[in-house]
């Protein structure tokens, strides 16, 4: 297994644009979490998902931001028209389900978003 | 917003030292995890301890919860250059969610 990986690394788009961002958790992983991060700050929760129900947004989260996870595999998370305060660092991490107890995340690399 | 603040925001010691670093929350937890960045890897679990844990150890790392005092600490003995990272603390937000909040972090640098 190779681990959560995340597609593309590295994103420049224009204020306006659509992005969308795309993460493979670790195959066995039941739960699938989406952060934001900015510099010299912590991941900030956005939404996360149980198989393919998604089961809590962050209320900081504007309409701009979908994410979704079909069939409970991997996902993707949409920003539509684009400003300036999107730019981050974008994390997917999974995590076991293990009999309903809290387990540790297992991050991918991120993608770094730049809006201009 | 953060439900972690971590304590010190940032640290420097020389290599062989002890790091020590607090967390604290708000509300009452299920667990707390703590994480480590760098460049490069990216966040990297390091230990996970329930809220009917008072202490964990895994291999240099020590970690400690006080839930009375909604509090963490995470003690990094024998410190290496290599340990050089931010470190995360991260709790569930409780209410039976599995939703994480992590903290502002503690850039440690350990000199060589």
């Amino acid at each position: 297994d190779t681990g959560v990986s995340q597609d593309p690394r590295h994103k420049i788009t224009k204020r306006g644009q659509n992005v969308t961002f795309r993460c493979d958790p670790i195959s066995e992983h039941n739960r699938l979490y989406w952060y934001r991060q900015t510099l010299g700050q912590g991941p900030e929760f956005l939404t996360y998902f149980q198989n393919e129900a998604q089961l809590e947004k962050s209320r900081l989260l504007s309409d701009r931001f979908s994410a979704e996870r079909p069939k409970g595999s991997f996902s993707t998370l949409e920003i539509q028209r684009t400003e300036q305060g999107d730019s981050a660092m974008y994390l997917c991490a999974s995590s076991p389900l293990a009999g309903g107890f809290y387990n540790e995340q297992f991050f991918g690399p991120g993608t770094r978003l730049t809006v201009l | 917003s953060q439900q972690g603040e971590e304590d010190p925001q940032a640290l420097s010691i020389q290599e062989g030292e002890n790091a020590t670093m607090n967390c604290s929350y708000k509300t009452s937890i299920n667990n707390l995890q703590w994480y480590r960045q760098n460049s490069g890897r990216g966040l990297v679990h390091l230990i996970l301890i329930r809220s009917n844990e008072r202490e964990k150890h895994s291999g240099r790392l020590r970690v400690t919860l006080d839930t009375s005092k909604k509090s963490s600490s995470l003690l990094i003995t024998a410190s290496r250059a290599a340990d050089t990272a931010s470190y995360f603390c991260a709790t569930d937000a409780g209410g039976g969610t599995y939703k994480y909040i992590f903290g502002t972090g503690t850039r440690l640098k350990v000199l060589a």
